[in-house]
């Protein structure tokens, strides 16, 4: 089945620690995007990218980095200069062109910070 | 700015009684007007899409209808398993944003 991946499903970062939060999927999508989602709160956007080693910052991308490498993975770092890291992460993907232009999303990472 | 705000925050309903959540929205260029509800821990799940003024979808107990300002997800004779956030997100004209509004958190009661 076509879909959106996300590893893991619960991260636990240290201080001064840079972790990778994965994302891949099978959907054929050249649009991807990664948001952050506190409680309480709508979702903010991070980065995205619409082709292969292309991308672009969102409202919030102080703190993160990504690459796209390749066309089906998005992975997110989240590094030591990003103060307050604790949220839930979603990875999503669409097509990007045409009517059918929803936003998949996969089922997410919760980062902590120890 | 693009921004999207949705309305109320919390919506507490007994089970039957029907209401409706709002989404209004300033969206440069409006290419969609998306619906997705989202359970605890887990990703957001799609709902609809809307297009143009008028439009209006509908899916067992849901329906969503769009205007030039705002959408409505009208939820009628709800049950407690509609109980979720949903949240209303509008495209961008130009380039590939997606605005996504704080959400609306449903508990139906029995």
């Amino acid at each position: 089945d076509g879909g959106i991946t996300q590893s893991p499903k619960y991260l636990f970062r240290k201080e001064g620690q840079n972790v990778t939060l994965s994302c891949e999927q099978n959907l054929n999508h050249d649009a991807m995007y990664w948001y952050r989602q506190d409680p309480g709160q709508g979702l903010r956007l991070i980065y995205y990218s619409q082709i292969v080693n292309d991308f672009q910052k969102g409202d919030i991308a102080e703190g993160y980095s990504v690459s796209r490498e390749k066309k089906e993975s998005f992975p997110l770092t989240v590094t030591s200069a990003q103060k307050n890291p604790t949220a839930f992460y979603l990875c999503a993907s669409t097509t990007g062109t045409g009517r059918n232009e929803k936003l998949y999303f996969g089922s997410g990472t919760q980062l902590s910070v120890l | 700015e693009d921004q999207v705000t949705q309305s109320p925050e919390a919506l507490r309903l007994q089970e039957g009684e029907s209401s409706s959540l709002n989404c209004s929205y300033t969206v440069s260029g409006l290419r969609g007007l998306f619906w997705y509800r989202q359970d605890p821990g887990k990703g957001p799940e799609f709902l609809f899409t809307l297009y143009s003024a008028g439009e209006e979808k509908e899916k067992e107990r849901l329906k969503a209808t769009l205007t030039k300002k705002e959408s409505f997800l009208h939820i009628t004779a709800p049950k407690p398993e509609d109980s979720a956030t949903y949240l209303c997100a509008g495209r961008t004209g130009s380039g590939n944003q997606f605005y996504f509004g704080t959400g609306t958190s449903l508990t139906v009661i029995p």
